[in-house]
């Protein structure tokens, strides 16, 4: 099946320092990938989308000055973390689509990646 | 937007029975619908998917089965063992074109060795 890193898989920080969260779909082209944050015991809430070379569209309630999305190309996007506090602490995680012949895309996900901010 | 519920949100089942988790959703447009296995710590992983011009799916011992007209949708897993215990999210999609998974809240399965 497809596969998608993320990395690093577990980051510490202090709090007030931006931290970077790379997303890479290994073995396909993502026509589309999202961004998910993940609160123990919940299920996943979506953050963001984002295309390749385009603004990310992000979803109500999320700060995009918060958190940056930037996706350089067809196989990476990265999540920046800015000005980091407490309350961002969450496991976050990624998802790539792979484009489907003639029918919905199928959506991969990474590993994730858990943030602590001290 | 589309609204999908997951029952039950806890299942514990003896290895070697049955479990079964149903999803409904509530937009009849919707055409996808996929189910992910989370283990803990870990990201999800699909497991199976069932596109809206199928009615069952299957695979070793996963299942799934799709009831367009009641709008419901149910993961069947037989021969249920240890390595099966993991929290299991299903999810559709609302649209043809419209890539956003929306997803159920999510159950926990315990399978008791």
């Amino acid at each position: 099946g497809a596969v998608v890193s993320q990395h690093p898989s577990r980051v510490i920080c202090k709090s007030g320092t931006s931290v970077k969260i790379e997303c890479r779909s290994l073995d396909f082209q993502a026509t589309t990938m999202f961004w998910y944050r993940q609160f123990p015991k919940q299920s996943l809430m979506l953050m963001a989308t984002s295309n390749e070379g385009s603004k990310a569209t992000y979803e109500q309630g999320v700060e995009k000055d918060k958190f940056l999305i930037n996706h350089a190309s067809l196989t990476l996007s990265t999540l920046t973390v800015t000005s980091a506090h407490p309350e961002d602490s969450s496991f976050y995680i990624c998802s790539a689509n792979l484009p489907g012949q003639g029918s919905t895309d199928t959506q991969y996900f990474g590993p994730g990646t858990r943030l602590t901010v001290l | 937007g589309e609204n999908v519920e997951q029952h039950p949100s806890t299942l514990s089942v003896q290895e070697g029975d049955s479990a079964v988790i149903k999803c409904t959703y509530s937009d009849s447009a919707s055409n996808y619908f996929p189910w992910y296995k989370q283990e803990l710590g870990k990201g999800p992983q699909l497991i199976i998917d069932i596109r809206s011009n199928v009615g069952e799916k299957k695979d070793q011992r996963i299942a799934v089965t799709l009831n367009k007209t009641a709008k419901h949708f149910s993961l069947h897993i037989t021969e249920t063992q240890p390595e099966d215990s993991a929290v299991y999210f299903c999810a559709a999609i609302p649209r043809r074109n419209d890539y956003k998974l929306s997803f159920g809240a999510g159950t926990t399965v315990t399978v008791r060795a």
